[in-house]
């Protein structure tokens, strides 16, 4: 199947940590991908990390990935209510088509 | 420039109807996508073209037909949409042809009454 899963909402304080986290399905995915997605607002591809890697670090966002366990993980440093929207993982499975998890709500209250 | 442009933001049609998307990316990409998302759901693709060629149609219904007139443009038209086709319809593009480092745009929010 192609069903990639995420917690549905994560609730935290402004200046905490986030971590998003998701299980994909996939074992032959050569790329995951995290976008974030504001309200009525189109997708915003925020990072992606290639699947011989087990960690990438951009800014305030640092990724992890755990192959064996086919799990992803997001973290965002230094919560911002601006950081506040639906974020999404994604997987590439076979030529050219992303596979979508169901997505994570976060809120970030001040 | 790093943008996908969508046109028009908002629409509603009637069942009878026909209208077009239209979708706008000068970055060379030579990969563009059409996604639907229904409400508190994903994204799920519907059709991809690579340099200008219609590569893959995820089983969507011929009332949803693609086009793509050169390397910059990606349109959809639509004609005798039902209520449920009612959804954000979202354009991306890609260098790669494997779909990696795909550039989404604002969407266009479609209402079918």
């Amino acid at each position: 199947g192609e069903d990639v899963e995420q917690s549905l909402f994560l609730s935290v304080r402004e200046g905490d940590s986030s971590v998003i986290n998701c299980t994909y399905t996939d074992s032959s995915s050569t790329y995951l991908y995290w976008y974030k997605q504001e309200p009525g607002a189109g997708l915003q591809l925020l990072t992606y990390i290639f699947s011989n890697m087990d960690m990438k670090q951009d800014q305030r966002l640092t990724v992890l990935l755990n192959k064996k366990d086919k799990h992803l993980s997001l973290r965002i440093a230094d919560t911002q209510t601006g950081d506040s929207a639906i974020y999404f993982c994604a997987e590439t499975t076979g030529f050219q088509k992303l596979v979508f998890g169901t997505g994570t709500r976060l809120l970030v209250s001040p | 420039d790093t943008e996908v442009t969508q046109t028009p933001k908002h629409l509603v049609m009637g069942m009878t109807n026909k209208k077009s998307l239209k979708c706008e990316q000068h970055m060379g990409h030579r990969a563009m996508y059409w996604y639907k998302q229904k409400a508190k759901k994903p994204p799920e693709l519907m059709f991809v073209y690579s340099y200008e060629k219609l590569s893959i149609n995820e089983s969507v219904p011929s009332r949803f037909s693609p086009e793509c007139p050169n390397s910059s443009l990606l349109n959809l038209h639509l004609h005798a949409l039902q209520p449920e086709d009612s959804a954000l319809y979202l354009c991306a593009s890609s260098r790669r042809q494997d779909g990696t480092e795909a550039f989404f745009g604002q969407g266009t929010r479609l209402t079918v009454v």
